[in-house]
């Protein structure tokens, strides 16, 4: 099955920083990649997105790049703000899932830490 | 108020004690799932349902079991608490092939 992989587990950046959480996985017929944010005390959220058709994605001051040789994608943050503390995850869905959810494997979560 | 909700928030409990985790949801999907997460090891499917009368298991079921009772509503059962068991559980829904999940704010239960 899919293994993902994520760094760091923990990341301290100052604020107005960029940040940037990297993802490898392992099934090179994955080809959907999102992220989500949790925050404390709530369910995670998805952010952004990315497909294995696409090299990088934009939503303002967030960007999702992926390399679908070296299997590896990879969220960054610019401009880093306090509200941009949280736990991040990556995760995966292989082509052979059945095209929706249930063919998601999660990174372990890296924790944001902005610094004022 | 939230679109999927989770009841109870919390929960202690002792080894051996059934406890049954709920979920309902009013953003009209067809696809629910339970989730649980302990630190250090992210996010793990336990089962997952496409309707009414699919239950699917997923990477960590043993221990546990679902109903779904309503295309709204979709519960978690523990037969019989264990330490280990001790998580955050997250209820989730999705609509048809669409990827993106949406979570409840979490049941946290801890087996004493």
């Amino acid at each position: 099955g899919e293994n993902v992989e994520q760094h760091p587990s923990t990341l301290s950046v100052q604020e107005g920083d960029s940040a940037v959480i990297k993802c490898t996985y392992s099934d090179s017929a994955s080809n959907y990649f999102p992220w989500y944010k949790q925050e404390l005390g709530k369910g995670p959220q998805l952010i952004i997105d990315i497909r294995s058709n696409v090299g990088e994605k934009k939503d303002q001051r967030i960007a999702v790049t992926l390399n679908k040789t070296a299997k590896h994608f990879s969220l960054h943050i610019t401009e880093t703000q306090p509200e941009d503390s949280a736990v991040y995850f990556c995760a995966a869905r292989t082509q052979y899932s059945g095209g929706g959810a249930d063919g998601l494997t999660f990174g372990k979560g890296t924790h944001l830490i902005i610094q004022p | 108020d939230a679109d999927v909700t989770q009841t109870p928030r919390n929960r202690i409990t002792k080894t051996g004690k059934r406890i049954m985790l709920e979920c309902s949801q009013t953003k009209g999907h067809d696809r629910m799932y339970w989730y649980r997460q302990d630190p250090g090891l992210g996010l793990r499917l336990i089962y997952y349902s496409f309707d009414v009368k699919d239950i699917n298991k997923g990477e960590i079921s043993d221990g546990y079991s679902v109903s779904r009772q309503a295309q709204a509503k979709f519960s978690l059962s523990l037969e019989s608490a264990i330490p280990n068991q001790t998580a955050l559980y997250f209820c989730a829904t999705s609509y048809g092939l669409a990827g993106e999940l949406f979570f409840g704010e979490g049941s946290r239960l801890t087996v004493l």
